[in-house]
């Protein structure tokens, strides 16, 4: 069985541009996290969804950060303008229904200069 | 808040030694506490879990005791392998799963 999948694996971008990281949940899965994870502040909940529907983005950084989940199959998150400080590990997770255990992708790492 | 406290690492132990990562967590109500496991460049993969005091969760040689009376859900395996090198993340969750409060996690490093 496919995993969690998220793309690209690494991204090295300059400071003002956009970047998009995607994901693609477990298949029957309806509950979508996106985390971020840096040595300062460890792992941090940043937004999940429940059927495609954004339920808590407390975790948002700021309005550069955005999420959006089109479909039951599908995830981005958005940084614009990127800033150095968002350079992290972005991991996306996911999980079924009445399940409790997150399955989490590889990561992306980002690297803003 | 909910809050996860485990022990600041990095451990470096000899193979075939015991290892214990003492977490202890502050929570609100009947949380149910994991630990996940992330390998040098991988994802966090869930280790084991415990749903309700007094259970224990195990896996691959690893266990841990949900304590509800001293808060603490602490992680031992008698015997680590070189492979057993990773980072581990101690974590409740409430709210049916949803909202997952991690540890900061603990380095170990298994040397040969």
């Amino acid at each position: 069985d496919a995993g969690v999948i998220q793309s690209p694996r690494h991204e090295v971008t300059e400071m003002g541009q956009e970047v998009t990281l995607r994901c693609k949940p477990i298949s029957g899965h309806n509950s979508l996290f996106w985390y971020r994870q840096t040595m300062m502040r460890g792992l941090e909940l940043l937004i999940y969804f429940n059927n495609n529907v954004p339920i808590d983005d407390s975790g948002m950084p700021e309005d550069r950060f955005s999420a959006k989940m089109p479909n039951a199959s599908f995830s981005t998150l958005k940084i614009q303008p990127s800033e150095p400080r968002d350079s992290a590990v972005y991991f996306c997770a996911s999980k079924g229904t009445g399940q409790e255990t997150q399955y989490f992708g590889p990561g992306t790492r980002l690297l803003v200069l | 808040g909910d809050s996860v406290t485990q022990m600041e690492g990095p451990v470096t132990l000899s193979e075939e030694a015991c290892l214990t990562i003492n977490c202890t967590y502050t929570a609100t109500g009947y949380p149910s506490l994991f630990w996940y496991v992330q390998y040098p460049g991988e994802g966090l993969q869930l280790l084991l879990k415990a749903t309700k005091a007094d259970d224990k969760g195990s896996n691959k040689g690893f266990e841990a005791t949900y304590r509800k009376e001293t808060t603490s859900f602490h992680l031992e395996k008698g015997s680590v392998q070189v492979s057993d090198s990773a980072v581990y993340f101690c974590a409740l969750s409430k709210a049916a799963g949803n909202k997952l409060t991690f540890g900061g996690g603990t380095r170990v490093l298994v040397k040969p």
